[in-house]
């Protein structure tokens, strides 16, 4: 079935250092989502990215899909403790499933 | 208010009892998923729905089941069956379409003694 693998597991900064999580699909995907888990929270939709090579901006978040549609970044600029939290990737190949990656524990320390 | 609704948020069971987690929605979603979180491994799909009365298994559905006789409702149940079945279950639901956001619940916290 569908892998979606994201690295790496764990991330820790420096406030204000620059943070990047990958994430990679064994097959061609349709669109690509982000969500962030707060600890103790739920996952909450980021961002979607569907063009080959799109690349999306929020604020201090910088989103890329790769151009085979297979792979894609996220990249938070200088980092601010509320950032903390895990970041996931989402893919979807049509529109019967969503396969999430593992996910990236970020923390920050001040 | 519209949005998912997943009850209770902590769920104790002794082993070999099934036990089924709420799920409900308001939001007008015909897609339904069931999620399952562990430390270090992410979400992976238990099953979805894309309509009422359909469903399919995911990646680890053995030892769940679930039904979807109404468009609001997603319930699943954690039958004895399932091996390891302490863990946070994650509902969420998303309009028909590739391109549609998930929206999820606040989870159950099931743990099992």
């Amino acid at each position: 079935g569908q892998q979606v693998m994201q690295i790496p597991q764990y991330q820790h900064v420096q406030e204000g250092e620059d943070f990047t999580t990958y994430c990679n699909s064994s097959t061609t995907l349709s669109n690509i989502q982000w969500y962030k888990q707060r600890p103790g929270g739920h996952p909450v939709f980021l961002i979607q990215l569907v063009k080959s090579g799109e690349v999306k901006k929020q604020k201090r978040l910088t989103f890329q899909f790769g151009e085979a549609k297979k792979n894609s970044s996220l990249h938070i600029t200088a980092t601010q403790t509320t950032d903390v939290g895990t970041y996931f990737c989402a893919g979807r190949r049509n529109n019967n499933d969503m396969r999430f990656g593992a996910g990236t524990r970020l923390t920050v320390k001040p | 208010d519209g949005g998912i609704t997943q009850s209770p948020k902590y769920l104790f069971r002794k082993e070999g009892q099934n036990v089924t987690l709420s799920c409900e929605q308001n939001l007008n979603h015909d897609a339904m998923y069931w999620y399952r979180q562990d430390p270090g491994q992410g979400l992976r799909l238990i099953y979805y729905s894309q309509i009422v009365n359909d469903f399919q298994k995911g990646d680890i559905a053995e030892g769940y089941s679930v039904s979807r006789e109404k468009k609001e409702s997603f319930p699943l149940t954690v039958t004895s069956a399932q091996k390891n079945p302490t863990a946070f279950y994650l509902c969420a639901s998303s309009p028909p379409g590739a391109n549609t956001e998930a929206f999820f619940g606040q989870g159950t916290r099931l743990t099992v003694v």
